[in-house]
């Protein structure tokens, strides 16, 4: 059972809906992580949180809106997105960046979002 | 820009059977993480290796990494179905995890 709990698990939005996935850690960590997967392919790193700040954004589209309200949260606001935009959106989280197991990640379900 | 190659990329083999996956990587780094992930799954950590020889086993599985050829691999002896599944390598030259980036993949298939 993962530890770490991602909401919803399938959205099907329009391009003009405005919609938020959301995501809970249990263990302490203090890094927090949005990956993005299309099919057939690796996840590709989207933003991280380090001790509830922003400290990575991969040159994501503004459509894409991280928060961290608090060290457990995360969520990502999806506004006016695109078809291609249609993926498997994974959120993860570490021990936090700098601890010599940094980069193992423990990774939720995932949400499936389909933009029609 | 660090680029993380593996090979093969999909792999059929029988049950009973050995065989070596391949990760290899463009720039210095003496941490890589290797993931599973089952089809429409998410992914599950697999083995930690943080420095030069580390070598990590789990049953059947066994990862081992060599910095210096930039180069891990992550061995399957006498496999078995269940280990059917997709393994990511993935490399973080920064040692902070905020730019982990994963390998292109390898989608192992174990007949029966």
């Amino acid at each position: 059972d993962t530890e770490v709990t991602q909401t919803p698990k399938h959205l099907v939005m329009g391009m003009t809906n405005k919609k938020s996935l959301k995501c809970e850690q249990h263990m302490g960590h203090r890094a927090m992580y949005w990956y993005k997967q299309k099919a057939k392919k690796p996840p590709e790193l989207m933003f991280v949180y380090s001790y509830e700040k922003l400290s990575i954004n991969e040159s994501v589209p503004s459509r894409f809106s991280p928060e961290c309200p608090n060290s457990s949260l995360l969520n990502l606001h999806l506004h006016a997105l695109q078809p291609e935009d249609s993926a498997l959106y994974l959120c993860a989280s570490s021990q936090g960046t700098g601890s010599p197991e940094a980069g193992e990640l423990f990774f939720g379900e995932g949400s499936r979002l389909t933009v029609l | 820009e660090l680029k993380v190659e593996q090979n093969p990329l999909f792999l059929s083999m029988q049950e009973g059977k050995n065989y070596t996956i391949y990760c290899n990587y463009s720039t210095t780094s003496d941490r890589l993480y290797w993931y599973r992930q089952d089809p429409g799954k998410s992914l599950e950590s697999l083995f930690v290796l943080l420095s030069n020889g580390a070598v990590k086993q789990e049953g059947r599985l066994m990862a081992s990494l060599d910095t210096k050829a930039r180069l891990s691999t992550l061995h399957i002896t006498a496999a078995v179905h269940d280990l059917s599944a997709t393994y990511f390598c993935a490399v973080d030259p920064t040692g902070t995890a905020s730019k982990l980036t994963f390998g292109t993949g390898t989608r192992l298939q174990v007949t029966l």
